[in-house]
C-alpha cells in the first residue's frame, strides 16, 4: 500500500505551547487528508477533512481556531495544536486518500500517528 | 444515535477457533465499508473492503447486509497473530465522511 509519514512520532510539551504535526504522503499525491484523534481505549474520531488548496472542514465540536490545519500541497498537511492543554493529550493520526490509481477511491492510508503529551 | 455501533468485546478465543464480529450502521445511504486492523499503539491498517456480494481473503470473510444495515467479519482458524483490535468503517454517500466503530478487541489464546 501507499506510505504516509507523520512527524514527530512523539512530543511532550508544556501547557500553553503550540505543537505542529506534519503528515506527508511519500509516494503518491493526496487530494484529501484526514486528521483523527484517538483517546485510550476509544476509536478514532475524525477531527477534520483537509483538501489541498482549500480550507479544512471541521467536525462538530472541533475548534478550528485551536486545531489549525494547512494543506499546502498534494503531499503535505499540517495540524497545529495551539495553546495546548493537558486535555489535548492524545494520539493524533492522519490519513490520506490517493488522487488516483492504487486502491479503491475511498481507501485511506494512515500515518503512524503522533502521541502528544501536554504537561 | 451513533453512525456506527460495534461490540467492543473483548473476545478471547483459543487458537483455531472461528470468531465473528458485527457492526451496524445508521445511514442507509452509506456507500463503502471496510474492516481495519489496529495493533496496540499503532495506526489502523486496511484488512479488507466489504462488498455486497461478500468477499473472502484466506481465513477472513467479510459480508454486507444492506437490508439490516450491518457488516460482519468472520475469522476462521484463528492464529495468535490475529490478536488485535478490529475496526469497522462506514463511508457516507458523499465519500468524504468516514465513521469508525469503537473497535472490537480480539485476543487469541494458545
Amino acid at each position: 500500500g501507499a506510505v504516509v509519514s507523520q512527524h514527530p512520532s512523539r512530543v511532550i510539551c508544556k501547557s500553553g505551547t503550540s505543537v505542529k504535526i506534519e503528515c506527508r504522503s511519500l509516494d503518491f499525491q493526496a487530494t484529501t487528508m484526514f486528521w483523527y484523534r484517538q483517546f485510550p481505549k476509544q476509536s478514532l474520531m475524525l477531527m477534520a477533512t483537509s483538501n489541498e488548496g482549500s480550507k479544512a472542514t471541521y467536525e462538530q465540536g472541533v475548534e478550528k481556531d485551536k486545531f489549525l490545519i494547512n494543506h499546502a500541497s498534494l503531499t503535505l498537511s499540517t495540524l497545529t495544536v495551539t495553546s495546548a492543554h493537558p486535555e489535548d493529550s492524545s494520539f493524533y493520526i492522519c490519513s490520506a486518500r490517493e488522487h488516483r490509481g492504487r486502491g479503491s477511491y475511498n481507501e485511506q492510508f494512515f500515518g503512524p500517528g503522533t502521541r502528544l503529551t501536554v504537561l | 444515535r451513533k453512525e456506527v455501533e460495534q461490540d467492543p468485546g473483548p473476545f478471547n478465543v483459543p487458537e483455531g477457533a472461528t470468531v465473528a464480529f458485527n457492526c451496524t450502521y445508521s445511514n442507509s445511504a452509506s456507500q463503502s465499508f471496510f474492516w481495519y486492523r489496529q495493533d496496540c499503539r499503532k495506526e489502523p491498517k486496511l484488512l479488507m473492503s466489504v462488498y455486497s456480494s461478500g468477499n473472502e481473503d484466506g481465513r477472513f470473510t467479510a459480508q454486507l447486509n444492506r437490508a439490516s444495515q450491518y457488516i460482519s467479519l468472520l475469522i476462521r482458524d484463528s492464529k495468535l497473530s490475529d490478536s488485535a483490535t478490529y475496526l469497522c468503517v462506514v463511508v457516507t454517500n458523499t465519500g468524504n465522511q468516514f465513521y469508525f466503530g469503537t473497535g472490537t478487541s480480539l485476543t487469541v489464546i494458545p
